[in-house]
């Protein structure tokens, strides 16, 4: 089977930096994406790694690490639009992707 | 360019009663996907087609559930008959390189 275990929420201020971490055991392991979504909002992309290190996108960071079966995602900077679910999703094979269950992020002034 | 598109937006039905869903991907992507999403959880797999082969059905719910992609392009789920535990939002996504998804809305079912 495989299985994506993340925090269910997490809360910070506006300006603060946040790490949302995600840990996975799944077969097959392609690589590791992130998305976002809001409230009543479709899911969107944010980054994904397929190699162990860093990826930076503006604000946005995200981590993966083989070895441990562990990723995250860093953001800096929080503005209260971040206030969202944030997914990890892992690729298994090619194409088939799995969700966790999501982190609630709550930014607050 | 424009999005994936779904529709409709919302629906209402009473159970056992059938109901569809439509979705238009974005132009070009050969990868399209359905994936339901309960509250509070992240997205799950129910069927990937590459073109208009259906390639990875194994969560579909068979016995209720179908889906069709004529022509490679356009989608349909079904479910015949609705049952209350299918209440949930029905997502369709596609791709292109297999990595970057690209949500639709989304379908809210309600199912009373």
């Amino acid at each position: 089977g495989q299985s994506l275990e993340q925090p269910s929420e997490v809360t910070a201020v506006e300006g603060a930096i946040v790490q949302i971490n995600c840990t996975y055991q799944t077969s097959g392991f392609y690589g590791l994406s992130w998305y976002q979504q809001h409230d009543g909002g479709a899911p969107t992309f944010l980054s994904y790694n397929a190699l162990d290190g860093l990826e930076e996108t503006g604000r946005f960071s995200s981590f993966l690490s083989r070895s441990d079966s562990y990723g995250y995602l860093l953001l800096q900077e929080l503005q209260m639009k971040d206030s969202a679910s944030y997914f990890c999703a892992a690729h298994q094979g090619y194409s088939t992707l799995t969700f966790g269950k999501g982190t609630m992020l709550l930014v607050s002034p | 360019e424009a999005g994936v598109v779904q529709s409709p937006r919302y629906k209402i039905i009473e159970k056992k009663q059938p109901v569809a869903f439509w979705c238009n991907p974005i132009s070009g992507h050969n990868t399209l996907y359905w994936y339901r999403q309960n509250l509070g959880q992240g997205p799950e797999l129910l069927i990937r087609y590459e073109n208009e082969e259906a390639v990875d059905d194994s969560q579909l719910p068979k016995d209720r559930f179908s889906a069709e992609r004529l022509k490679g392009v356009d989608s349909t789920l079904k479910i015949q008959p609705a049952e209350l535990g299918d209440s949930a939002v029905y997502l369709c996504a596609s791709s292109r390189d297999n990595y970057g998804y690209t949500f639709g809305s989304g379908t809210r079912l309600t199912v009373v």
